[in-house]
């Protein structure tokens, strides 16, 4: 059973849209949640990280936490073709290490 | 600037070769880790470590070998008796008193000829 997950995609959102990501994970005791964009044949690149249930804005991009349901959420607001990408959800789970735990990725296409 | 240094950026492997990925890190990082991505798999763990001369296997640690003897560098060994080693190798690293968040290098792309 994976332990994150997303839906592959792709998602196409048009230009100035809202895009919506979606991640849910199956450790109850996981602590903290991130969010990673990865353009193709790039290294993943640290977007968004969360830690608290309820929403954190950092400029277009909001990241919504619910640990009751196990539910992390990526909001895009002004959907802009560099946008498009890879999103990966990662969690961090109990135990030692401080490990991530990896999604396999949303992949959003923005179009004009 | 800081940051981590993965090389070579691409790689060919023989069978029955074994082969060293590079990754150095200037954040004075006390974490590091490999990654191994394949289409539509994700991101795996293959080891990490947390401090020098320590390490810890990751999920798919069977074929790989590493070793931690600089703070800075955390080199990642392919060998044989790993079967399907073409992927895309990620390291990353990560502040321990920080953001638990990761830092990753530019990856290398390993491919078996």
């Amino acid at each position: 059973q994976k332990e994150v997950e997303q839906n592959s995609g792709p998602l196409s959102v048009p230009e100035g849209a809202i895009a919506s990501l979606n991640c849910t994970y199956s450790d109850r005791v996981s602590q903290s949640f991130f969010w990673y964009r990865q353009y193709s044949g790039k290294s993943p690149e640290l977007i968004m990280s969360i830690y608290s249930n309820g929403d954190k804005e950092d400029g277009r991009f909001t990241a919504q936490l619910n640990k009751a349901s196990q539910y992390v959420s990526l909001l895009i607001r002004d959907s802009q073709p560099s946008d498009s990408a890879t999103y990966l959800c990662a969690v961090r789970h109990g135990g030692g290490g401080n490990k991530l735990t990896f999604g396999t990725g949303t992949q959003l296409k923005v179009e004009l | 600037d800081g940051g981590i240094t993965q090389s070579p950026k691409y790689l060919f492997r023989k069978e029955g070769q074994n082969v060293t990925l590079s990754c150095e890190q200037n954040l004075n990082h006390d974490a590091m880790y490999w990654y191994r991505q394949d289409p539509g798999q994700g991101l795996r763990l293959i080891y990490y470590s947390q401090i020098v001369n320590d390490f810890q296997k990751g999920d798919i640690a069977e074929g790989y070998s590493v070793s931690r003897e600089k703070k800075e560098s955390f080199p990642l060994t392919v060998t044989s008796a790993q079967k399907n080693p073409t992927a895309f190798y990620l390291c990353a690293s990560r502040k321990d008193d920080t953001t638990y968040g990761y830092t990753f290098g530019s990856g290398t792309r390993l491919t078996v000829v």
